[in-house]
């Protein structure tokens, strides 16, 4: 079965500092990765995702994740943080593409810091 | 207009009650999700369709069920709502066509407090 974890319930981060969100997955078969970001009052949308391709994914807003099969990791990243990025953020597997099924992270909320 | 929409976005209710919470999409797509949010426990998936005669159970079933009326409708009911199923539901959608990225689409969400 697949599984996903998230270090750090919530992140704090100043504005223009580096964000770094940690995601780790088990998988017994060549997983699809994927972050999705929340903010307030929404629903989850798409941040990236890797699907065997680049092992350094861009996404929006400035994002990036990179694919470590070593460590089994998918950790996310900005350069530097806005205040419009606080929002939960989650990480999500699927054993294929067409999303049979995802199994989602326990979330991780940033705040970003005048 | 959303893509995904879900009605009610807010609901009290009480114990021992049936609920039906709704989701239509314009998207065109065949698979839809129904998926609950707790905090700290990130999402879980309640029920999937793959098309209109397909149901599949999720993760965490018990206490609900789903009917999908057609292909861009699919709804989730509690038959006797209990206060542990206070919760913030999403409907969701993915591509199973040819254009499929493995991209789930959401709705914004539909809080149900069972008191």
């Amino acid at each position: 079965a697949q599984s996903v974890t998230q270090l750090g319930s919530h992140v704090s981060v100043s504005e223009g500092a580096l964000v770094l969100l940690r995601c780790n997955y088990s998988s017994s078969v060549p997983p699809y990765l994927f972050w999705y970001v929340q903010y307030p009052n929404q629903g989850l949308q798409l941040l990236l995702k890797y699907t065997s391709a680049a092992t350094l994914v861009k996404g929006i807003n400035g994002f990036e994740a990179e694919f470590k099969k070593s460590e089994t990791s998918f950790h996310l990243t900005k350069p530097s943080a806005h205040m419009s990025d606080a929002a939960e953020y989650f990480c999500a597997v699927s054993d294929d593409p067409t999303g049979n099924q995802f199994y989602f992270g326990t979330g991780t909320s940033l705040t970003v810091i005048p | 207009d959303a893509d995904v929409t879900q009605t009610p976005r807010n609901r009290i209710t009480k114990t021992g009650k049936r609920i039906m919470l709704e989701c239509s999409q314009t998207k065109g797509h065949d698979r839809m999700y129904w998926y609950r949010q707790d905090p700290g426990l990130g999402l879980r998936l309640i029920y999937y369709s793959f098309d209109v005669k397909d149901i599949n159970k999720g993760e965490i079933s018990d206490g609900y069920s789903v009917s999908r009326q057609a292909q861009a409708k699919f709804s989730l009911s509690l038959e006797s709502a209990i206060p542990n199923q206070t919760a913030l539901y999403f409907c969701a959608t993915s591509d199973l066509g040819g254009s499929n990225t493995g991209e789930l689409f959401f709705g914004e969400g539909s809080r149900l407090t069972v008191l």
